[in-house]
Formats: structure tokens, sequence, C-alpha cells
């Protein structure tokens, strides 16, 4: 069974940093490329970022770009994002979802709430 | 790349049909010649679920009440007969210009 856990939202002041960590079983890891997406509180779904199979390449939408960081760790089973600067408008609910090869996202974790609030 | 879905809200009898429509601001057929095209289904407090990928490849225990279809710009989500599990948001998606971009969510509730 296809399992993801994010872990590591939190509460966090405007222009601080998080770390959100994502393990995943069930499947090889290191055979898929990977996925962020988030959604703020009320509202509908938002890209934010890929990596590819190896880490070696990732993706980001641009309202994140120069911001969040993702990365992954095949010998753990595990996907990153680290966010730094981070604004009021990152609140959201972040998901890691396992990309498919048809451009599209298979598997969700449960998602982790992220809140930027002084 | 835009995506734009219709109505935003459908209240549906039970046992009735049901349709959202996606459109989006570019043609969503890849240099493979693929459309990647695909549909979620959100009910309330769980993750996105998959229904559809490439337009009309129906996912696995998706039931067959559910049908996808389109083409180029124009998709098209439709419940035959509308039944109490189906309520939640559903979102179109597209996966051929990046970044991969997400239609508002189309609310399905029960009259």
């Amino acid at each position: 069974e296809v399992k993801l856990v994010e872990s590591g939202g939190g509460l966090v002041q405007p222009g601080g940093s998080l770390r959100l960590s994502c393990a995943a079983s069930g499947f090889t890891f290191s055979n898929y490329w990977m996925s962020w997406v988030r959604q703020a509180p009320g509202k509908g779904l938002e890209w934010v970022a890929n990596i590819n199979k190896d880490g070696s390449a990732s993706n980001y939408v641009d309202s994140v770009k120069g911001r969040f960081t993702t990365s992954r760790d095949n010998t753990q089973n595990s996907l990153y994002l680290q966010m730094n600067s981070l604004r009021a408008e990152d609140t959201a609910v972040y998901y890691c979802a396992r990309a498919a090869a048809e451009n599209t996202v298979d598997y969700w974790g449960q998602g982790t709430l992220v809140t930027v609030s002084s | 790349v835009v995506m734009t879905q219709s109505p935003l809200s459908l209240p549906v009898t039970l046992g009735q049909p049901a349709s959202i429509s996606c459109r989006s601001s570019q043609s969503l057929v890849y240099y493979d010649g693929n459309t990647y095209l695909s549909w979620f289904q959100q009910r309330p407090g769980q993750s996105p679920r998959r229904l559809f990928y490439k337009i009309s490849d129906r996912d696995s225990g998706v039931p067959d009440r559910f049908s996808g279809s389109g083409s180029g710009t124009d998709f098209t989500l439709k419940i035959s007969r509308v039944e109490a599990e189906d309520v939640g948001v559903y979102y179109c998606m597209q996966g051929t210009h990046w970044p991969w971009t997400f239609g508002q969510g189309t609310k399905v509730e029960i009259k």
C-alpha cells in the first residue's frame, strides 16, 4: 500500500523558516518524481514544486521561487521542503504527492498545516 | 495556463446526473500527442483523490458512474447518477504546461 506521511508543519512568524518532511512507503521511492501541493484554508489547490527521481532537478511555482527548496533522500525514502522567508500567504496545508508518468499525481499524503502569523 | 471550472457550486438531487466543465486557456495537447488533464475529488476533511488522468483513463476503484471526456481546451466530468458519497469538491488539473495548474474547484452538494 502506498503511504505518504508529512510532518514538520506548525506556527511560524513572517520571515521565518520551516522544513517539511514526507516519509514514503509501499513503493520504490527512487523510481518516482515527487511533488508538493498546497491548499490555503478554505481555498483550492496550488502546485508548489516537483523534484525528479534522483533529486538533481526541481521545478517551482513562481510565488515560491528563491524561497522554497525541495530535496529528497532516496536512502531514507524521504522528501523535504525547506521553506524560508515565509509570508502570511504561504499559510496552507502542504501535501506531499507521488508524481505519475502521466504528468499528474496519483497518491497524496494527509497533509501538514503551516501557519505563518505573528 | 488558467483552468476555469463551471459551475463553482452544483446542488444535485440524489440519483440525478451532474456535469462539471473545465476549460484551459491554452491547448493541453502535449508534444507527445497526449493530453494531460486529470480530475480529482476531495471529500470533506480528506486529501484529494485522483479519478481520471489523460482525460478519460479511470483510476482503480472509481465507480463507472463517473466519466471524463473532452479534448484540446474543453473538458467535462460527468456523474450519471449522484450518490451521497459523491459530495465534495472536484478539481481539474493540467500537467501539460509548467507550472501544473488546477481549476478553482466545483463543490457538489445534495439538494
